[in-house]
C-alpha cells in the first residue's frame, strides 16, 4: 500500500521569503502521480501543483515548485517571495493505478507579515 | 472557486440519526470521489463513482454508502450514525490533465454529531 510521510508538521516563514515543506512517500508502483493540495482556513482544498513520475522535469506553477527526487522517493514544495495568503495547510497526495489519492498528515503553514 | 458543489455546507444531527449529503462535479467530469477528513484520520478515500458505476472503495464503514445518478451528481448516505462520525466530508470531481485525472474539490459538508 502507497504512504505518504509529511515530517514537519509546522512552520512558519516571513513574508516574501522562500520556505520548502518536504514530503516522502512510498510506493510500489512505477507509474504514479504526485500532488500538493493547500487547505486554507476556509477548509477548501485547492490544487497547487501535479507532477507526473515520469517526467524527470520538476513542475512549477508560479512561485510554487517542486524537488522531485524519484530514487530517494522524496517530493518537495518549495514556495517563492511567500505571501500571507500562503498561509494554510498544506497536503501532499499520491495517486498511483488506482484512483484513490493518498495523503500525509499536512504541514501547517504560517506566513508572518 | 474549483466548480464542485456540495450541500450542506454544515449539518449538525444526533447520534443514530441518518444524513445525506449531496455532490455536484462539474460539467465534464465523469468520476465522483468522497473523502473524509477528520482530526485523527487525516483525509481518507471513501469511496469513487464512475459514470453512475462504483469503481473503487476505501474505508468506506458499512454504515456509509453512496450513489451516482444519470445526471452525475452524487449522494453519500450515513446511517446510525456515531460521534466519531464527526468530521468534514469532501466531494471530488476528475478532469483528464497530462495522463492522468487530477481531482478537484468541493467546498466541503462539515457533520457534527451530538
Amino acid at each position: 500500500a502507497q504512504t505518504v510521510t509529511q515530517s514537519q508538521p509546522e512552520m512558519s516563514v516571513q513574508e516574501a521569503e522562500t520556505v520548502t515543506l518536504s514530503c516522502t512517500y512510498d510506493t510500489s508502483e512505477s507509474n504514479y502521480y504526485l500532488f500538493w493540495y493547500k487547505q486554507p482556513p476556509s477548509r477548501q482544498m485547492i490544487l497547487v501543483i501535479r507532477q507526473e513520475a515520469y517526467k524527470q522535469q520538476n513542475a512549477t506553477e508560479n512561485r510554487f515548485s517542486v524537488n522531485f527526487q524519484k530514487a530517494a522517493k522524496s517530493f518537495s514544495l518549495k514556495i517563492s517571495d511567500s505571501q500571507l495568503g500562503d498561509t494554510a495547510m498544506y497536503f501532499c497526495a499520491h495517486k498511483g493505478g488506482s484512483e484513490k489519492l493518498v495523503f500525509g498528515k499536512g504541514t501547517k503553514l504560517t506566513v508572518n507579515p | 472557486d474549483s466548480g464542485v458543489t456540495q450541500t450542506p455546507k454544515h449539518l449538525i444531527t444526533a447520534t443514530g440519526q441518518r444524513v445525506t449529503l449531496r455532490c455536484s462535479p462539474r460539467s465534464g467530469d465523469l468520476s465522483v470521489y468522497w473523502y473524509q477528513q477528520s482530526l485523527d484520520q487525516g483525509l481518507q478515500f471513501l469511496i469513487q463513482y464512475y459514470n453512475g458505476e462504483e469503481r473503487a472503495k476505501g474505508n468506506i464503514l458499512e454504515r456509509f454508502s453512496a450513489q451516482q445518478f444519470p445526471d452525475l451528481h452524487s449522494e453519500l448516505n450515513l446511517s446510525s450514525l456515531e460521534l466519531g462520525d464527526s468530521a468534514l466530508y469532501f466531494c471530488a470531481g476528475s478532469a483528464r490533465e497530462g495522463g492522468t485525472d487530477t481531482q478537484y474539490f468541493g467546498p466541503g459538508t462539515r457533520l457534527t454529531v451530538l
